[in-house]
């Protein structure tokens, strides 16, 4: 089975704290993605990257940081946390040329 | 990037047809068709895609508009696991590597 997998399912933090989501794929998908999903407005990307070393930011990059040091792990950051960052976090892959993009199950976060 | 519009939501009792429409009026000539679906508690996971004909798969059937304005994705006998968030998203196989925009779909009720 294909999978992408997020390191954790919920997590709780403290304001100002340095977050760390990871997400992991073992389809050796050059392209990785991080979302977050809100009530009434959906999936809103944050962060995509094409290859190792890669990034490129989505439409609400701000507060968020992202890492690719390996093909397969794309890290998300939160350098201060916020409450306003409290949210479910979504990581997806796919490859280029294919149309289907796996997602992982999500990590809801709650920053207090 | 061109755009689509769905109902907010649709009924469906159980074992019955469920058409779900989307309208892409702007759509260019490059934009293939997806759409995935979210369960509950879940990340989206990709249901179909094509361009210009129509397609099936195990999961669902999209019929595309001559004029390639609209599609519509039916599932052939819904069931309560059906029950999902249902996304019309457009996207240029050309530049795959770019992110799924997600709009906020049509919610679906399935009753037994």
């Amino acid at each position: 089975d294909v999978k992408v997998t997020q390191s954790s399912r919920y997590l709780v933090k403290r304001t100002g704290e340095k977050v760390f989501l990871e997400c992991v794929q073992d389809m050796d998908h050059e392209n990785m993605f991080w979302y977050r999903q809100d009530p009434g407005l959906g999936l809103r990307l944050i962060y995509f990257s094409y290859d190792v070393k890669m990034k490129e930011k989505g439409d609400i990059p701000e507060g968020y940081s992202v890492s690719r040091e390996k093909k397969e792990r794309f890290s998300l950051i939160l350098e201060s946390a916020s409450t306003n960052q409290t949210s479910m976090y979504l990581c997806a892959s796919s490859s280029q040329g294919v149309p289907e993009a796996f997602f992982g199950q999500g990590t809801r976060l709650t920053v207090v | 990037d061109a755009k689509t519009t769905q109902p907010n939501s649709m009924e469906s009792n159980e074992e019955e047809p469920v058409h779900l429409p989307c309208n892409h009026s702007t759509i260019s000539g490059t934009d293939y068709i997806h759409w995935y679906r979210q369960l509950p508690s879940q990340g989206p996971e990709y249901v179909i895609h094509g361009l210009t004909s129509n397609v099936n798969n195990r999961m669902a059937s999209l019929a595309i508009a001559e004029d390639r304005k609209s599609s519509t994705l039916i599932l052939h006998r819904a069931t309560l696991r059906d029950a999902a968030v249902y996304y019309c998203i457009l996207r240029d196989l050309s530049n795959s590597g770019y992110a799924l925009n997600f709009g906020k779909g049509t919610s679906l009720l399935v009753t037994p």
